[in-house]
């Protein structure tokens, strides 16, 4: 299957700093990808959808200055969390898009990157 | 815009027992339905999906779904739970086409011996 990586895996910084999460699809083409982000025990919630080329869409409620969205090639897409703060700390996951052989619509998932803002 | 419910928050069930977990969304129309698993402490794993054809779904490690259009439901059965399969569980549908998957609330699943 379509694999997906995030880098890095777990990150702490302090606040104020800013921190970079990357997304790459390993072995396919992401024209497609998706930033969600993760509470602890509670459920994925999209932040922003992230085109090739393009500027991100973001869900709302989700501040497009402190979460910057980059998707500068079709395996790359980096979140920038600008000026953190200890209420930023979560689990950032990424997906990517690949259309199945029947062209069917299907998303793969980064592991995840859990940031800790002290 | 397409939401999905997940009706259980937890569920705790001895082992060997029987699980059905359930999953309803808003949206009719043409579908792909997903179960994700997440272990404590690791990354989202793929169950199972339903793209079309056979409404009941079969997956990885004895995990099946039922897709039914009338109830607008998906849900999760296995006949036999292990300890091993003490996780979180979530129900995913993509807003429309090719949109992102919304996720359901999920379900944490605590098999005890």
């Amino acid at each position: 299957g379509a694999v997906v990586s995030q880098h890095p895996s777990w990150v702490i910084c302090k606040s104020g700093t800013s921190v970079k999460i990357e997304c790459r699809s390993l072995d396919f083409q992401a024209t497609t990808m998706f930033w969600y982000r993760q509470f602890p025990k509670q459920s994925l919630m999209l932040m922003a959808t992230s085109n090739e080329g393009s500027k991100a869409t973001y869900e709302q409620g989700v501040e497009k200055d402190k979460f910057l969205i980059n998707h500068a090639s079709l395996t790359l897409s980096t979140l920038t969390v600008t000026s953190a703060h200890p209420e930023d700390s979560s689990f950032y996951i990424c997906s990517a898009t690949s259309t199945s052989g029947r062209g069917s619509y299907e998303q793969y998932f980064g592991p995840g990157t859990r940031l800790t803002v002290t | 815009a397409q939401s999905v419910s997940q009706h259980n928050h937890h569920v705790i069930l001895s082992e060997a027992a029987s699980l059905e977990l359930g999953c309803n969304y808003s949206y009719g129309g043409t579908v792909n339905l997903f179960w994700y698993v997440q272990y404590p402490g690791q990354h989202l794993q793929l169950l199972l999906k339903y793209f079309s054809g056979d409404p009941l779904v079969k997956g990885i490690k004895g995990f099946e779904a039922e897709f039914i259009k009338s109830k607008f439901s998906f849900n999760l059965r296995k006949p036999s739970v292990q300890w091993s399969d003490t996780a979180e569980y979530f129900c995913a549908v993509p807003n429309s086409g090719n949109t992102p998957l919304v996720f359901g609330k999920g379900t944490r699943l605590s098999v005890i011996a």
